[in-house]
């Protein structure tokens, strides 16, 4: 079985500060790991994924993520924030193999203040 | 392109009965799947469909829901006798079956079910 812990539900953040996004997952198989956005009224959408190759990898918006196996760990980043990027943050997990549902963690709450 | 639609965007039913939620898939999108968000539970897994493969039902949360797919394409989630604990927003994805495009699922706006 795979599960996902987002260690922080809520993260308030001053704009243009840096800000980082805990994720940490548990599984008895390799994993396909992805961060999905939610702005708020609006439906899920893929900021980025790691599949195989480089462990950061760097999505939409200037987020950044690392993988980290040893630590199972896939925290998320960005080196400075704008208000824009105000929004639920959901981490999550799929198998390698045929069957690609995602697990997902509760999400994080960013909230960027001017 | 068209995204991924779904319909209707607001349903407020009474307990006790059944609902139909309805989910359109990006053309050529050869799986799909459906999961649920509430506010005590997160998103949730429910069923997933590939191709013309059994589908994954492992979670479904009763014998109360169903969901089928017809000829590939478009969906439908199934609640019978709707309970209160099924209030929740129903999110549809989909997703290709192109190498490691196939793991990228695209959501849609989701159905808000609201049972009284």
């Amino acid at each position: 079985a795979q599960s996902v812990t987002q260690l922080d539900s809520q993260v308030p953040v001053f704009e243009e500060a840096p800000v980082e996004l805990r994720c940490n997952y548990s599984s008895s198989v390799s994993v396909y790991l992805f961060w999905y956005v939610q702005y708020p009224n609006q439906g899920l959408q893929l900021l980025l994924k790691y599949l195989s190759g480089s462990t950061l990898v760097k999505g939409i918006n200037g987020f950044e993520a690392e993988f980290n196996k040893s630590q199972t760990s896939f925290h998320l980043r960005k080196p400075s924030v704008h208000i824009s990027d105000t929004a639920e943050y959901f981490c999550a997990v799929s198998g390698t193999g045929n069957n690609r549902k995602l697990i997902w963690g509760l999400g994080t709450s960013l909230a960027v203040n001017p | 392109g068209a995204g991924v639609s779904q319909s209707p965007s607001n349903k407020v039913t009474e307990k006790g009965k059944d609902v139909e939620l309805r989910c359109d898939p990006i053309s050529g999108h050869t799986a799909l799947y459906w999961y649920r968000q509430s506010l005590g539970q997160g998103l949730e897994f429910l069923i997933y469909f590939q191709g013309n493969s059994a589908p994954d039902k492992s979670g479904l949360p009763s014998d109360r829901f169903s969901a089928e797919r017809t000829g590939g394409s478009v969906s439908t989630l199934t609640i019978q006798r709707t309970q209160q604990e099924d209030s929740a927003v129903y999110l549809c994805a989909s997703s290709g079956d192109q190498g490691f495009t196939s793991y990228e699922q695209y959501f849609g706006p989701g159905t808000r079910l609201t049972v009284t």
